[in-house]
């Protein structure tokens, strides 16, 4: 099976600050790659999704790269609302891992 | 509006049984792909199996759950299922139904808020 990771493991940074997470899959997974939020206490959304389209709604300051193996998220102006955990998902084939997540903190 | 509502969670002992339904309303229930996603106490998220939507219907799961877990779904009653046997202190987790706009698995659009279920004696 394919193995997801993501670095750094947990960051802080200061508000308005660039945030980039990585996450590399162990094999090329093409560009079927999701980002998630998880906010404290609260349940996951759907940030990015085919690696780099932004799902609805979502502020323009996520973007998301990459292809084949090696994907990055970046958030371009950090705000204080941004405090969460962040997860990446391959899904062109099963099993649909998760990365280990990065806890993002201000 | 996209509504997921876990429910059958509970505390059970190892090697004891604990069926989870998922009512869905807001959207073409057999349309979409549907899976489940759990997240151990403190820990990050783990996909756990999933079923495709459409006509015909294809079931996929993780290597922890498999011969353990199985997934289905009713359309006619717009609600999706996990029967899980052989329960281990490792499966206490909560367990997130989702689902994608979308017949195909892929990324996960809507989550409900989760169903707690403790594995121990």
């Amino acid at each position: 099976d394919i193995q997801m990771t993501q670095s750094p493991s947990s960051l802080s940074a200061s508000v308005g600050d660039r945030v980039t997470i990585t996450c590399r899959a162990s094999q090329g997974i093409g560009v079927a790659l999701a980002w998630y939020q998880q906010k404290p206490g609260k349940i996951p959304t759907l940030l990015i999704y085919t690696a780099s389209s932004l799902h609805s709604g979502v502020p323009s300051r996520f973007s998301g790269s990459g292809s084949g193996t090696d994907f990055t998220l970046t958030i371009s102006g950090l705000q204080p609302e941004d405090v969460a955990t962040y997860y990446c998902q391959k899904y062109d084939s099963a099993p649909f891992t998760f990365g280990p997540g990065t806890k993002v903190d201000i | 509006e996209v509504q997921l509502l876990e429910s059958g969670g509970g505390l059970v002992q190892p090697g004891g049984s604990l069926r989870l339904s998922c009512a869905a309303s807001g959207f073409i229930f057999s349309g979409y792909a549907m899976s489940w996603v759990r997240q151990a106490p403190g820990k990050g998220l783990e996909w756990v199996s999933g079923v495709t939507g459409g006509s015909g219907t294809i079931t996929y799961y993780a290597d922890s759950v498999k011969g353990r877990f199985t997934i289905s779904r009713d359309n006619s009653k717009n609600t999706l299922f996990v029967q899980m046997n052989g329960l281990r202190a490792e499966d206490t987790a909560i367990y997130y139904c989702t689902s994608r706009p979308g017949p195909e698995m892929g990324p996960l659009d809507y989550w409900g808020q989760g169903a707690l279920v403790t594995v121990s004696s």
